[in-house]
């Protein structure tokens, strides 16, 4: 069974620059989370799908950070403008459901540097 | 809110020998689950084992148990027998509920705690 893919690795951009990051979470997870980790750091959830739903998306800074998860599956996370401060690795994770039974199985992660 | 608070930055222990690492948090929910998670150097963060807290047994999963202490908020995380490929971070998180008994999906991290096993 594939895991959560993410991509890119590695991204490294200018700041005030605009970046995305794609999940493609495992087959029939209907939950997705995305992750901010700073370097040394634990995962601070930014966002919570149910489906298509954002369900949690109190963490996420709006003003420069948006999310979509069409058609329930795939998702991508934007930054825009870019800042110094953004520079961290961002997770994506997926589950059968929200219930603390359910498994949150992570990718690799997106590492994002910005100069 | 919720805080997860591991005391330990890193830890090393010699292969075959037993490690335990500390994790504390803080809650007024009665109800909640806890877990622990290990990242590997450049791998994906997996689950290690997990806790219900209205159970008082403790959990246990091959070689990784815990001691979960309610009343002191405490959620240590004990490795038997330590291999090299347990090198890795090692998180505790916490799962909280909602008024009708229901987890609701969101983790909170502690900082996390570097275990280096050495042959």
């Amino acid at each position: 069974e594939a895991g959560v893919v993410q991509s890119p690795r590695y991204k490294i951009i200018e700041k005030k620059q605009p970046v995305a990051f794609w999940c493609n979470p495992i087959s029939g997870h209907n939950t997705l989370y995305w992750y901010l980790q700073n370097l040394g750091q634990g995962p601070e959830l930014l966002i919570r799908y149910e489906n298509e739903e954002a369900v949690d998306d109190s963490q996420l800074p709006k003003d420069r950070f948006s999310a979509e998860r069409l058609k329930g599956v795939d998702s991508t996370l934007k930054i825009q403008p870019a800042e110094l401060g953004d520079s961290a690795v961002y997770l994506c994770a997926s589950s059968l459901g929200p219930r603390w039974q359910d498994t949150q199985y992570f990718g690799p992660g997106t590492r994002l540097t910005v100069l | 809110a919720q805080t997860v608070t591991q005391s330990q930055p890193e830890m090393s222990v010699q292969e075959a020998e037993t490690v335990t690492l500390s994790c504390t948090y803080d809650t007024s929910e009665n109800n909640y689950y806890l877990f622990w998670y290990k990242q590997p150097p450049s791998r994906q963060m997996i689950l290690v084992i997990r806790q219900e807290a209205y159970k008082q047994q403790n959990a246990t999963e091959n070689r990784f148990s815990v001691n979960f202490q309610k009343a002191a908020k405490s959620f240590s995380l004990k490795i038997s027998d330590s291999q090299l490929g347990d090198t890795a971070m090692y998180f505790c998180a916490f799962m909280g509920s909602n008024a009708g008994g229901t987890s609701y999906g969101k983790l909170t991290f502690g900082q996390g705690t570097i275990l280096t096993v050495h042959p």
